[in-house]
């Protein structure tokens, strides 16, 4: 069965300065992977999704991800970290797309604190 | 921009009692979803559908049910609700339409059952 493990629980880190939040899949295939941000009471939006292809996916907001298929990984990247950053992230995977049910499988996320 | 609208945003159910959450979108969209969020956790899909008056069990369904009367209307049914459904729902809904696979979510409903 496919899965997402956030090791990273919380994050802190100094406004300005550069985030990486780490993201592993286990899946037997080709998975789709998507990073969502949830601001506080707010519900999921989307920052950035990888389709096969180019490795490195440009999101919204600055926000970058590489996906890796040796290490099983999808890690998110900012360079210079905004106060309005702060929030949860969740990265998930999807088994399968067009025209199937496109269910996500989501990780535990990982809560952004920025701060001064 | 896609909308997702829930109601209610927030509700207090007795335990045993019937709880019904409503989701309505406005995208168009075939697919529908319900997830639960826990505290500290991510989302885990509860139902879904892709099309008016036919629903499919996702991850969780044990203690759930769901209704798809329209394309635009995807509600979760709570028969008897139990203190362990305390959670927040998203309702999402995603188009099949030109390979699109965003899902769109709610703003979620605050469920707390006593």
């Amino acid at each position: 069965a496919q899965s997402v493990t956030q090791p990273d629980a919380r994050v802190t880190v100094s406004e300005g300065a550069s985030l990486q939040l780490r993201c592993k899949y286990s899946y037997f295939g080709t998975p789709y992977l998507f990073w969502y941000v949830q601001y506080p009471r707010q519900g999921l939006q989307l920052l950035l999704k990888y389709y096969p292809g180019d490795p490195v996916v440009q999101g919204v907001n600055g926000f970058e991800a590489e996906f890796s298929k040796s290490n099983s990984s999808f890690h998110l990247r900012k360079a210079s970290v905004h106060w309005s950053d702060w929030a949860v992230y969740f990265c998930a995977v999807s088994m399968d797309t067009g025209g199937l049910s496109g269910k996500l499988t989501f990780g535990e996320g990982t809560q952004v604190t920025v701060i001064s | 921009e896609a909308a997702v609208t829930q109601s209610p945003r927030s509700k207090v159910a007795v335990t045993g009692g019937k709880v019904t959450l409503s989701c309505h979108q406005t995208n168009n969209h075939d697919y529908m979803y319900w997830y639960r969020q826990d505290t500290g956790h991510g989302l885990r899909l509860i139902h879904y559908s892709y099309v008016a008056d036919s629903t499919e069990k996702g991850d969780i369904p044990d203690g759930y049910k769901a209704s798809r009367p329209s394309q635009e209307n995807f509600s979760l049914i709570l028969e008897l609700a139990s203190l362990s459904q305390t959670a927040v729902y998203f309702c999402a809904s995603r188009s099949d339409w030109g390979g699109q696979d965003t899902q769109y979510f709610g703003p979620g409903t605050r469920l707390l059952v006593l």
